[in-house]
């Protein structure tokens, strides 16, 4: 299995630009959702999905869109990218049985918007 | 909503001493503890969790602690090791499907 997998690493962007952060897992999780980590603040949720078709809003969710139309991928959208985005972005995915509710992170994509 | 606090910021301990991160949270309903580790460049780890019907749970060299009617959890870790260098995340979260409410991070630096 690979895991959690998000692309790009990297990404830079000029403000007002829209671009889709990618992610997928090849671990038939039902629950994904997407953070971002910024300096002092922590994790903060942005989206999740509890299934295919199915997407809400987290704490932070201004400025960010989701889809959910397979179980494997969870792509997240700026719309119109503004440099208080600039953050490290993390995709996380669970698989909700009883007794286990381990959230498996990807590697991340750094972006910065100028 | 949750508010979860984490102390210390940052924690230097010699090689072999132990270290001790402490959170509180703010919702009573909240039910289930994690600790993520998140080593440089990489994403968070799952290294030890606790549900709020357990008072402690151990595995190997680390611990976490909750007092439900204080509303705090700590992590213990003990025999530190240069490879226990990380930041360590302490998160809640009330409903099933694990929206998770994180606090800011530790970053342990553990020296030989």
């Amino acid at each position: 299995n690979a895991g959690v997998t998000q692309t790009p690493k990297f990404q830079v962007l000029k403000t007002g630009q829209s671009m889709t952060l990618q992610c997928a897992q090849d671990m038939n999780h039902e629950y994904m959702s997407w953070y971002r980590q910024d300096p002092g603040m922590g994790l903060r949720l942005i989206h999740y999905s509890v299934g295919a078709g199915i997407t809400d809003q987290g704490e932070v969710p201004n400025g960010y869109n989701v889809s959910r139309s397979t179980t494997e991928d969870f792509p997240l959208r700026l719309l119109s990218a503004a440099p208080s985005q600039t953050s490290v972005y993390f995709c996380a995915s669970s698989l909700h049985e009883r007794g286990s509710y381990e959230q498996y992170f990807g590697p991340g994509t750094r972006l910065t918007v100028t | 909503g949750e508010n979860v606090e984490q102390h210390p910021s940052t924690l230097s301990v010699q090689e072999g001493d132990s270290a001790v991160i402490k959170c509180t949270y703010s919702d009573s309903a909240s039910n289930y503890f994690p600790w993520y580790k998140q080593e440089l460049g990489k994403g968070p780890q799952l290294i030890i969790d606790i549900r709020s019907n357990v008072g402690e749970k151990k595995d190997q060299r680390i611990a976490v602690t909750l007092n439900k009617t204080a509303k705090h959890f700590s992590l213990h870790i003990t025999e530190t090791q240069p490879e226990d260098s990380a930041v360590y995340f302490c998160a809640a979260s009330e409903d099933s499907w694990g929206k998770l409410q994180f606090g800011a991070g530790t970053q342990v630096v553990v020296t030989p």
